[in-house]
């Protein structure tokens, strides 16, 4: 089955200091792969997401990179703020043969004011 | 709609019991995911169902554990005997059918301890 790595575990910016979070993954037939932020005592909702027919998407400061040959997908928030900080789970799907997402141990971000 | 819903925020019971939790998905959403978070392991999947048909419980702890999904507004997930390593978050989540990938909306969570 599929097997989702994040690191590190834990990520501390400087406030207006940009952000990379990196996932790799197992399964070379997964093709859809979501970013979940979780804040303290919520549930996680989703980010931003990226299907293997595109390389990059962006979304205002957050930006996802796919890269399939080395099965690997990175967060990049730009202009970090205080309200980032939380943690940020990786997540990769095979969609066309389910919808079983399997998600990483999560990141930890501290942004610091 | 109000989204997923896990009407018990916090759940406490006594090792030996049985404990039930619920989730009423998103109406019209076509799968259902049971998670359970904590410290040491994260997100889990424990169970999805498909169309109220349970597609993968390979997740599953153990025998203990056991879901259902009687109907497509409803699902509950049972822990009997609990035991104090159940202690964690669960989460059920609910997604529409694709085949390209859609997102996963998480309930509030039921934090479960096991005393």
């Amino acid at each position: 089955g599929e097997n989702v790595e994040q690191h590190p575990s834990t990520l501390s910016v400087q406030e207006g200091d940009s952000a990379v979070i990196k996932c790799t993954y197992s399964d070379s037939a997964s093709n859809y792969f979501p970013w979940y932020k979780q804040e303290l005592g919520k549930r996680p909702q989703l980010i931003i997401d990226i299907r293997s027919n595109v390389g990059e998407k962006k979304d205002q400061r957050i930006a996802v990179t796919l890269n399939k040959t080395a099965k690997h997908f990175s967060l990049h928030i730009t202009e970090t703020q205080p309200e980032d900080s939380a943690v940020y789970f990786c997540a990769a799907s095979n969609a066309g043969a389910n919808s079983k997402l399997t998600f990483g141990k999560g990141i930890t971000l501290s942004v610091r004011p | 709609d109000a989204g997923v819903i896990q009407s018990t925020r916090h759940e406490v019971t006594e090792m030996g019991q049985e404990v039930t939790l619920r989730c009423k998905p998103i109406s019209g959403h076509d799968y259902l995911f049971w998670y359970r978070q904590t410290m040491m392991r994260g997100l889990e999947l424990l169970i999805y169902f498909n169309n109220n048909v349970p597609i993968d419980d390979s997740g599953m702890p153990e025998d203990r554990f056991s879901a259902k999904m009687p109907n497509a507004s409803f699902s509950t997930l049972k822990i009997q005997p609990s035991e104090p390593r159940d202690s964690a978050v669960y989460f059920c989540a609910s997604s529409p059918s694709a085949t390209t990938g859609t997102e996963a909306f998480f309930g509030q969570g039921t934090r479960l301890t096991v005393v």
